[in-house]
């Protein structure tokens, strides 16, 4: 698992509420990686950064925010919960030469 | 279009048969390429890396690239149970070197 932890590995909350996923590392790497994994569309990438502070959004970034005030932390916030982020969401650490090693997922329900 | 596009299967074969996965790319520039591997309710984990063109083997794994036709493929040789999971391309993104675009992945079954 490349020494990413992620937390907590499931949940269920109701629609409107604020939701925060956390991942944790311990191999030091710049970059760090939040995915949503859905039927039908592989892993798009939320968010990413690239250091402590440093983000950036990815492809389907509507509706969640990031934030990095440790090297080994990573937070993904949904403001406002709503059903089509029911998902399962992986994060992701740059090993180097662009390889990815993931976390084991938490499975997010949204009712 | 898509940086990358996967073939969606699913495909189920019987055990010790040949797996054939393929991805077709949009950037011939890129110069590397990756396999993953992911079980069910498991993270993906990397399972090939290869640079440019060529084959790599890695046991009963091959990863081939044909940059010529922006085709990267992956076989399997003599497929196990063990073996069943679904497996995803990744290529470099084009716009940031530190991003992967990601095939949609083909779950593969491998009846015992």
């Amino acid at each position: 698992d490349a020494g990413i932890t992620q937390s907590p590995r499931h949940k269920v909350t109701e629609t409107g509420t604020p939701v925060t996923l956390r991942c944790h590392q311990t191999e030091n790497h710049r970059y760090m990686y939040w995915y949503r994994q859905d039927p039908g569309h592989g892993l798009r990438l939320i968010h990413y950064s690239y250091g402590v502070k440093d983000t950036d959004k990815g492809e389907v970034s509507d509706g969640y925010s990031v934030s990095r005030s440790k090297t080994e932390d990573f937070l993904l916030t949904l403001e406002s919960a709503t059903s089509s982020q029911t998902s399962v969401y992986f994060c992701a650490t740059l090993a180097g030469e662009g390889t990815q090693y993931f976390g084991p997922g938490t499975r997010l329900l949204v009712l | 279009q898509k940086e990358v596009e996967q073939d969606p299967g699913p495909l189920s074969v019987p055990e010790g048969a040949i797996v054939s996965l393929n991805c077709t790319y949009s950037n011939s520039a890129f110069q590397y390429f990756m396999w993953y591997r992911q079980y069910s309710r498991k993270g993906p984990e990397l399972l090939m890396y290869t640079y440019s063109s060529g084959n790599k083997e890695d046991g009963r794994f091959t990863a081939q690239v044909d940059k010529s036709s922006k085709y990267i493929s992956l076989f399997i040789r003599d497929s196990q149970p063990s073996d069943s999971a679904t497996y995803l391309c990744a290529i470099p993104s084009t716009s940031n070197d530190y991003k992967l675009s990601f095939g949609a992945g083909t779950t593969v079954t491998v009846r015992a």
